[in-house]
């Protein structure tokens, strides 16, 4: 199964405060996503890319930084975060071809107190 | 872009009776349509999708229908099992870049 992996699991930090959230895919997947689930939304993309150095606005990308390194790794940037961040973090990817499944990570809770 | 709409957020059914899930688009030009499972702490995962060249699909007692004239789509679960109590996710889709807009949800029990 295609595998994506997200670190940190979780993590608190304080209004105001600087987080990165890391993602790494090992599919050589072209497309790689970043989703946030919240009661009420489902899961609402962030950012995505279709490779290195590439980035795309998602729909909800007020107050997110977000940058492809390599095919492999994805990060999304909070720098000044806010509560209203609170959220699960989805990280996926996708080869955008032939085979159009998204592959999901185990995802981040983040919590700004 | 794209909106979609999804119901009932909460379904309770008893265990061997069947499950619906309703969900409507606005972008006529959404071409895929994939159903995502959600368990207690895991990551979504794709269980069935449609396409827009089909308007049904069946694997075991999964069923999806699709109607693109009233840009609505459906999962139908059959003889449900309480391992399919779950939250269910419908997304719609416009092709190569796979950005999925997703559904609210459908938090699914079933009650042995």
């Amino acid at each position: 199964e295609a595998a994506v992996t997200q670190s940190p699991r979780n993590k608190v930090t304080v209004t105001g405060g600087n987080v990165t959230l890391s993602c790494r895919q090992t599919n050589s997947h072209n497309y790689m996503y970043w989703y946030r689930q919240d009661t009420g939304h489902g899961l609402r993309l962030i950012h995505y890319s279709y490779g290195a150095g590439n980035l795309q606005i998602g729909d909800v990308p007020d107050g997110y930084k977000a940058t492809r390194t390599t095919q492999e790794d994805f990060f999304l940037l909070l720098e000044l975060a806010s509560p209203s961040q609170t959220s699960l973090y989805f990280c996926a990817s996708s080869d955008g071809g032939a085979s159009t499944e998204v592959f999901f990570g185990k995802g981040t809770r983040l919590t700004v107190v | 872009g794209e909106q979609v709409e999804q119901l009932p957020s909460i379904l309770r059914v008893q265990e061997r009776s069947s499950a619906s899930i309703n969900c409507t688009y606005e972008n006529s030009a959404s071409n895929y349509f994939p159903w995502y499972k959600q368990e207690p702490g895991e990551n979504p995962k794709l269980i069935i999708d449609i396409r827009s060249n089909m308007e049904r699909k069946q694997i075991q007692g999964l069923i999806v229908l699709l109607d693109k004239k009233a840009k609505r789509f459906s999962l139908h679960i059959t003889d449900t099992q309480p391992a399919d109590s779950a939250m269910y996710f419908c997304a719609a889709s416009t092709g190569g870049n796979n950005k999925l807009t997703f559904g609210q949800g459908t938090v699914l029990s079933v009650i042995p």
